[in-house]
């Protein structure tokens, strides 16, 4: 596609639902990451793939939040059991991979505004 | 740890003035550096990006430059006009892996 489309825009869920949050990157990019950004606060790493494979996943804040990416594009990030506190939006973002620093340039999506109530 | 501050925090200023935003890192082993834009309810647009090798970088009315010994970068916006107004971030990231590490950024009001 021309951009990073992240869907749904916005989300509204109950403490304690199960929540998945889907990020479509760039056609070709082979690497793909996940931010959280609260209110007033820059983004804050969560996971970045690279292809099918979770390169990093040192920004995941505990067991409740998991991400996938099964055929190396599409990827889907997946929160167990809200909390009020994951409320934030989360950016998806999107580069070709590479050696080259125009290559690295990460592309972002809209976000998808999480509120947990 | 790498840690990355922004300031000033909020910024107003009438068109047609020059400014200067800052980013400080702790951590000078940096890969490079990043200024991004932020406009309300969307996500990020890249403005320039620094490799360490790099002194500074300019795009039309934007110059970034890169002190990595000190840890510090500044964006200079010349002749501000009131489209500027967004918040700007920076972000580095660190040789070791793909992450940015952003500040908490800037919020620019460019007054008409």
């Amino acid at each position: 596609g021309a951009g990073v489309s992240q869907t749904p825009s916005n989300k509204v869920t109950e403490k304690g639902k199960y929540v998945e949050l889907r990020c479509d990157p760039i056609s070709g990019h082979t690497a793909l990451y996940w931010y959280r950004q609260s209110l007033g606060q820059g983004p804050e790493f969560l996971i970045y793939f690279q292809g099918t494979g979770a390169a990093d996943d040192s920004g995941l804040p505990n067991d409740r939040f998991f991400a996938v990416r099964p055929e190396g594009s599409v990827s889907t990030l997946k929160i167990q059991r809200t909390e009020r506190g994951d409320s934030a939006v989360y950016l998806c973002a999107s580069s070709q991979g590479g050696g080259s620093a125009a290559k690295n340039i990460q592309y972002f999506g809209a976000g998808t505004r999480l509120s947990v109530l | 740890k790498q840690e990355v501050t922004q300031i000033p925090a909020a910024l107003s200023v009438p068109e047609g003035e020059n400014l200067v935003l800052n980013c400080s890192f702790t951590d000078s082993a940096i890969y490079n550096l990043q200024w991004f834009r932020q406009d309300p309810g969307k996500g990020l647009t890249s403005l320039l990006l620094i490799q360490s090798s790099q002194r500074e970088q300019t795009s039309g009315r934007l110059n970034a430059s890169l002190d990595k010994s000190s840890g510090r970068s500044t964006l200079y916006i010349a002749a501000s006009q009131p489209g500027d107004s967004a918040t700007y971030l920076c972000a580095v990231k660190s040789g070791a892996t793909n992450k940015l590490i952003f500040g908490t950024g800037t919020l620019l009001a460019v007054q008409p």
